[in-house]
């Protein structure tokens, strides 16, 4: 159980583009999913927090209006990066929680490498 | 600003030894601190840790956590070749949104 999938996992682009990215909990119901950035060899950066049916809470530093969270539906929650620029290639991987599971346990999507050329 | 730190950043051993991982933390309000192995993509659950002195077990994974010296440490005993991995440490407040502060993680490398 608790399986998130994410979706594409892996898209090149070229700059100027803009890039949807899903993350879906396949077997439980998501009331709440986090979008994280990892950079190479270091660790998960939290950029947002969304709630289903609410705007998402970004982290300090992390643009709103580049990085569009969407999280319509209790299982599906997509990030879009608007006008990517080649500083925006990056792994991005999303996570989700939800009530029926163990509380502060997040379960992880496999990641998305976007490149950004 | 909450805080993460996880030692050594990378380790390599001879398969059958035992490994011991060390993870720090100053988080407000901390709740609950979370161990994840990421082999090449998403990390995978190991353990939640929440109260003090309580060893969590799962066949060779081991952690323990320290509430006073805010501290945990994931033991793997007998380590295997498929134990090589990243293992992330995380901590979680009590806010609402119990987000995770993720430590930069321990590269670990099991050879034969």
């Amino acid at each position: 159980g608790a399986v998130v999938s994410q979706h594409p996992s892996r898209v090149i682009c070229k700059s100027g583009t803009s890039v949807k990215i899903e993350c879906r909990s396949l077997d439980f119901q998501a009331t709440t999913m986090f979008w994280y950035r990892q950079f190479p060899k270091q660790s998960l950066m939290l950029m947002a927090t969304s709630n289903e049916g609410s705007k998402a809470t970004y982290e300090q530093g992390v643009e709103k209006d580049k990085f569009l969270i969407n999280h319509a539906s209790l299982t599906l929650s997509t990030l879009t990066v608007t006008s990517a620029h080649p500083e925006d290639s990056s792994f991005y991987i999303c996570s989700a929680r939800g009530p029926a599971l163990a509380k502060n346990i997040q379960y992880f999507g496999a990641g998305t490498r976007l490149s950004v050329l | 600003e909450d805080k993460v730190v996880q030692s050594p950043l990378s380790l390599v051993v001879h398969e059958g030894d035992t490994v011991t991982l060390n993870c720090s933390y100053e988080v407000t309000n901390f709740r609950s601190l979370l161990w994840y192995k990421q082999e090449k993509k998403a990390p995978t659950f190991l353990f939640m840790l929440t109260s003090s002195g309580i060893e969590k077990k799962s066949g060779r994974l081991s952690s323990i956590l320290d509430k006073k010296e805010l501290f945990s440490i994931l033991n793997i005993t007998a380590t295997q070749t498929g134990d090589s991995a990243v293992y992330l440490c995380a901590a979680t407040n009590t806010g609402t949104a119990s987000k995770l502060t993720f430590g930069t993680g321990t590269r670990l490398q099991v050879t034969l």
